[in-house]
């Protein structure tokens, strides 16, 4: 079976200051993998996905993520931090097949303070 | 289409009670699915429609929910004989088929007290 762990619940960083989200996978073949965030009151939006191409994947608002197959994790990344990427980010995984269906990490709330 | 729509926002309700959500996909999207996120978790898979077709169910979709499509439209999920533990969010997205380019809708909080 597929799975994701999101390895801290919490990431507090100082605007200006780099972001780093852990996300480790658990996968028996090549999995397709992705990272979405959720604002307070908004509906989930996606930041960026690997699907087995380029393993760097550059996402929306500055965010990148790095798909390492002999650590198998696919950590997300920001060079400098802005007081709105404040959010729950969640690291999901899908099965494939027909249905798309999407499997989610617990998700890491992001505070970035002034 | 300005995205997925989900009716209502809120809604509170008394245990026992049956509820229903609505949800409006975006219109050229065939595939909508229903997700269920509580409190501190990830949004969990409930079940999935291809057109008016319902072709797969979780586990956690026990007999007292019911989801319809019909026509391939909008979709509503209905609870019946709600209980405390089914106090979450309920999230509805589409996609085209064949893409993993989900449209999340902003959820409807169902509390149960």
């Amino acid at each position: 079976a597929q799975s994701v762990t999101q390895l801290d619940s919490h990431v507090s960083v100082s605007e200006g200051t780099p972001v780093l989200l852990r996300c480790n996978y658990s996968s028996s073949y090549s999995p397709s993998l992705f990272w979405y965030v959720q604002h307070p009151n908004k509906g989930l939006q996606l930041l960026l996905k690997y699907t087995s191409a380029a393993t760097l994947v550059k996402g929306i608002n500055g965010f990148e993520a790095e798909f390492k197959k002999s650590e198998t994790s696919f950590h997300l990344t920001k060079p400098s931090a802005h007081m709105s990427d404040a959010a729950e980010y969640f690291c999901v995984v899908s099965p494939g097949g027909a249905t798309n269906k999407l499997i989610f990490g617990t998700g890491t709330l992001l505070a970035v303070q002034p | 289409d300005t995205g997925v729509s989900q009716n209502p926002r809120h809604k509170i309700t008394k245990r026992g009670q049956n509820v229903t959500f609505r949800c409006d996909p975006i219109s050229e999207h065939n595939r909508l699915y229903w997700y269920r996120q509580t409190l501190g978790q990830g949004p969990e898979f409930l079940t999935y429609f291809q057109n008016e077709a319902q072709l797969e169910k979780s586990r956690l979709l026990s007999d007292r929910f019911s989801a319809e499509r019909p026509k391939g439209s909008f979709s509503t999920l209905e609870i019946q004989r709600t209980e405390q533990g089914d106090s979450a969010m309920y999230l509805c997205a589409s996609t085209p088929q064949g893409n993993y380019g989900y449209t999340f809708g902003s959820g409807t909080r169902l509390t149960v007290v």
